[in-house]
């Protein structure tokens, strides 16, 4: 199965200031259509996951655009241009390249400091 | 509006056997694969199973190969999962969600398993 890696686990961050998630697969995400198929969730604190971005970089409908994803082969981002007080919770990044075992990152906890 | 609703949840002693339904809406249901992620208490997400269309194929995570099986009825637009021979360590939240460009575009708001004597 392929292994995603995300760093940090947790991430104190101050209002308003920039944050930034990194993960990396032990495999390439290229599928053989040529898209790679890596996803962003958030989990706000007692919700259920939330689809932010899909493709690497496309965000999906109602997420704010202070959310951006960016990477290529193995190695991911995501990023949060100003952190606000409603992104607080744990963000997932999810392969589904690799069917059918689609498998996702351990998390990173984002809190205000 | 998509809406996923999890129902069937509850306390079961090891060993024992419980039926998750997912009631879909919003969306043409039979036009899409469906899946169930888990989440254990405090941990990340688990893909649990998926289930195409028609039925004609299902997937399942290691761990569950054998005892839980998931199911649809699309005149119904519902998505079961029998999990049966429970064990401690799967005691979670089970999440119902739908597949679209190889990732789950939409979720339910869970419901709770817990496999204790």
């Amino acid at each position: 199965d392929v292994v995603m890696t995300q760093s940090p686990l947790s991430l104190p961050v101050t209002l308003g200031q920039p944050a930034s998630i990194s993960c990396r697969s032990s495999q390439s995400l290229v599928h053989s259509d040529g898209n790679t198929y890596l996803n962003w969730f958030q989990q706000r604190p007692g919700q259920s996951p939330r689809r932010l971005i899909y493709k690497v970089s496309n965000r999906d409908s109602g997420v704010p655009d202070r959310f951006s994803g960016s990477g290529s082969g193995t190695d991911f981002t995501l990023k949060i241009s100003r952190v606000e007080a409603e992104d607080v919770g744990v963000y997932y990044c999810m392969q589904g390249t690799h069917w059918p075992t689609w498998t996702f990152g351990q998390g990173t906890k984002v809190e205000i400091k | 509006e998509v809406q996923l609703v999890e129902s069937g949840g509850g306390l079961v002693q090891p060993g024992g056997s419980l039926r998750l339904s997912c009631a879909a809406s919003g969306f043409t249901f039979s036009s899409y694969w469906m899946s169930w992620v888990r989440q254990a208490p405090g941990k990340g997400l688990e893909w649990v199973a998926n289930i195409k269309q028609d039925e004609s194929e299902k997937y399942y995570v290691d761990s569950v190969k054998g005892r839980f099986t998931i199911s649809r009825d699309n005149a119904k637009n519902s998505l079961y999962l029998q999990m049966n021979s429970l064990r401690v360590e799967d005691t979670a939240v089970y999440y119902c969600a739908r597949v679209d460009t190889r990732s789950y575009d939409y979720w339910g708001q869970g419901t709770l398993v817990t496999v204790s004597s």
